[in-house]
């Protein structure tokens, strides 16, 4: 199957600081990339849609300004969480789509702990 | 929000037995479903997806489809500890570009 690796694995930072996180399909081309989060226990909840060269659509609850998505290729994704709070640590999964085929392919996940 | 509703489990069976997870969902337009198995820290991975009414099988895993009663299931055959994990069920969301609406997820626990 087709891979997508995401990058830090895990970051730790202070609060008031900004994170990258990058998404990458190492195999294929993706028009289409996907940022979910996910809160102990509970389940994958989508943030934002992200298409290559044009600005990311945001579920609704989702803060454009403090969650930025860059879609700048079709092989690059990255999601800065910017002024990073405690109550913004959780697992964040990227996960990339083919432009032809419905599967999605999910990244390993980083997981975000903000002191 | 669409919902995708699941039994949060956890759902005991023994080895070699067979799992029977559920999974309903609200948005009758929905035409793409998925099971996703998630281990503990990990992100989730594809087991199966199904697009028609009926039976869809892969091993030892079978999909069931019902879009008339709005219903989604997966049996797993002969049960292995190893399958002990969370299940998610997974709907398509058309006006997110496809993205997945993702139920809260069973888990099973295969005991040896």
């Amino acid at each position: 199957g087709a891979v997508v690796s995401q990058h830090p694995s895990r970051v730790i930072c202070k609060s008031g600081t900004s994170v990258k996180i990058e998404c990458r399909s190492l195999d294929f081309q993706a028009t289409t990339m996907f940022w979910y989060r996910q809160f102990p226990k509970k389940s994958l909840m989508l943030m934002a849609t992200s298409n290559e060269g044009s600005k990311a659509t945001y579920e609704q609850g989702v803060e454009k300004d403090k969650f930025l998505i860059n879609h700048a290729s079709l092989t690059l994704s990255t999601l800065t969480v910017t002024s990073a709070h405690p109550e913004d640590s959780s697992f964040y999964i990227c996960s990339a789509r083919e432009g032809v085929r419905e599967t999605q392919y999910f990244g390993p996940g980083t997981r975000l702990l903000v002191l | 929000q669409k919902e995708v509703e699941q039994n949060s489990g956890p759902l005991s069976v023994p080895e070699g037995a067979i799992a029977s997870l559920n999974c309903t969902y609200s948005d009758r337009g929905s035409q793409s479903f998925f099971w996703y198995r998630q281990y503990s820290g990990k992100s989730p991975e594809l087991i199966m997806s199904i697009y028609s009414n009926g039976d869809k099988e892969d091993g030892r895993f079978t999909a069931q489809l019902n879009k008339a009663s709005q219903y989604v299931s997966l049996l797993i055959r002969d049960s292995q500890p190893s399958d002990s994990a969370t299940y998610l069920c997974a709907v398509e969301i058309r006006r997110s570009g496809y993205a997945l609406n993702f139920g809260k997820g069973t888990s099973l626990l295969v005991t040896p």
